[in-house]
């Protein structure tokens, strides 16, 4: 079958650097997205990972190793306004391509 | 601007009754995909379309039907066969079928009295 895993909240303060990770399960990878969604509002893209490695897309970056079937999403700087769920989510190509997504994980940023 | 608009933004009906849920996108994208959210919840996937007069079910289409005459329109009814309807449905399109990136609309909460 096909599973991911996220933890499902992190808290941490303003300024600091924080990790979400993901664990993934699934026949047919093909690569790790990563969105953030807002309470009462839709999902917006944040990065994809096709290969193994850091991407780097201004405060946000993301990782991937595919041999460990795992990812996370590094949030540098925090600002209140990060305070939201961010979505793992894997695109597979089982019987057709398709976006499987995790729980999400709440992200609470303090003062 | 080009976008995706869902409407209405909260929608209530009476149980038994069937429901359409609007998607339109002017983003000339192929692919198009419903997905409902319950609280606390990832998105699961209700139905795609990958192309016009075409559309797969997704994990949990029981009790869901779609139609995709229009590139641009694929509209979401929720009929009485859904044993718990209430929830957050949010549409999604992409350039092609497993492009990396989505693009999702504002969503329709839908609560059944």
């Amino acid at each position: 079958g096909q599973s991911l895993e996220q933890p499902s909240e992190v808290t941490a303060v303003e300024g600091a650097i924080v990790q979400i990770n993901c664990t993934y399960q699934t026949s047919g990878f093909y690569g790790l997205s990563w969105y953030q969604q807002h309470d009462g509002g839709a999902p917006t893209f944040l990065s994809y990972n096709a290969l193994d490695g850091l991407e780097e897309t201004g405060r946000f970056s993301s990782f991937l190793s595919r041999s460990d079937s795992y990812g996370y999403l590094l949030l540098q700087e925090l600002q209140m306004k990060d305070s939201a769920s961010y979505f793992c989510a894997v695109r597979d190509y089982t019987g057709g391509f398709k976006t499987i997504f995790g729980a999400g994980t709440r992200l609470f940023v303090k003062a | 601007d080009g976008g995706i608009t869902q409407s209405p933004k909260y929608l209530f009906r009476k149980e038994g009754q069937n429901v359409t849920l609007s998607c339109e996108q002017n983003l000339n994208h192929d692919a198009m995909y419903w997905y409902r959210q319950d609280p606390g919840q990832g998105l699961r996937l209700i139905y795609y379309s990958q192309i016009v007069n075409d559309f797969q079910k997704g994990d949990i289409a029981e009790g869901y039907s779609v139609s995709r005459e229009k590139k641009e329109s694929f509209p979401l009814t929720v009929t009485s066969a859904q044993k718990n309807p209430t929830a957050f449905y949010l549409c999604a399109s992409s350039i092609e079928a497993g492009t990396d990136t989505q693009y999702f609309g504002p969503g329709t909460r839908l609560t059944v009295l």
